[in-house]
């Protein structure tokens, strides 16, 4: 199976902040990464696609990069609804894994 | 405007049985793989099944395999996911989720039902 980590697990940031999250693969996934937001009590939301592919409707100020093993979301500029916990998933194979959670929160 | 709605979660005992519907509409069902995710309570996803489209192909997660059974109905435009054997650490938020594109990842989710195993 393909473990995901992610760092850090959690950060504290301000509003107007740029904050980077990332996920380490154990073994190359190519560019089948996802990032999801997770709210409390919420169903996630996909932010992020095929790595670097902003999903319709999402803020730019979202962005991923990376491939093969490592990868990147980064929040230019941290707004108040942004609060929320980011997974990262692959999907270039079974079973499907999901890192473990980074939680941003305010500072 | 795509919508995913789940049902059929409750209390069970150990050992019992249980079986998950997710309704869904605003897309062409049969034209995507649709999956289960879950989440314990206080803890992060957790991938359990995904099905193809025409219901041909199914992958389980090791944790479930043998327990569990995904499948869909085209023509009802409703996946499910029959429970057996229930144990306590099944118990979770249980999502289901359309793959945007091939298995994953995951575009629209449910609200999610929770499933609680307690005697």
């Amino acid at each position: 199976d393909i473990q995901m980590t992610q760092s850090p697990s959690s950060v504290s940031a301000s509003v107007g902040d740029r904050v980077t999250i990332t996920c380490r693969a154990s073994q190359g996934v190519s560019s089948w990464l996802a990032w999801y937001e997770q709210k409390p009590g919420k169903a996630p939301k996909l932010l992020i696609y095929a790595a670097s592919s902003l999903q319709s409707g999402v803020p730019s100020r979202f962005s991923g990069s990376g491939s093969g093993t490592d990868f990147t979301l980064t929040i230019s500029s941290l707004q108040p609804e942004d609060f929320a916990t980011y997974y990262c998933q692959q999907a270039n194979i079974f079973p499907l894994t999901f890192g473990p959670g980074t939680k941003v929160d305010i500072k | 405007e795509v919508q995913l709605v789940e049902s059929g979660g409750g209390l069970v005992q150990p050992g019992g049985s249980l079986r998950l519907s997710c309704a869904a509409s605003g897309f062409t069902f049969s034209s995507y793989a649709m999956s289960w995710v879950r989440q314990a309570p206080g803890k992060g996803l957790e991938w359990v099944s995904s099905v193809s489209g025409t219901g041909g192909s199914t992958y389980y997660a090791d944790s479930v395999k043998g327990r569990f059974t995904i499948s869909r109905d085209n023509s009802k435009n409703t996946l499910y996911l029959q429970m057996n054997s229930l144990r306590v650490e099944d118990t979770a938020v249980y999502y289901c989720a359309k793959g945007i594109a091939s298995f994953g990842p995951f575009d629209y989710w449910g609200q999610g039902t929770l499933v609680t195993v307690s005697s």
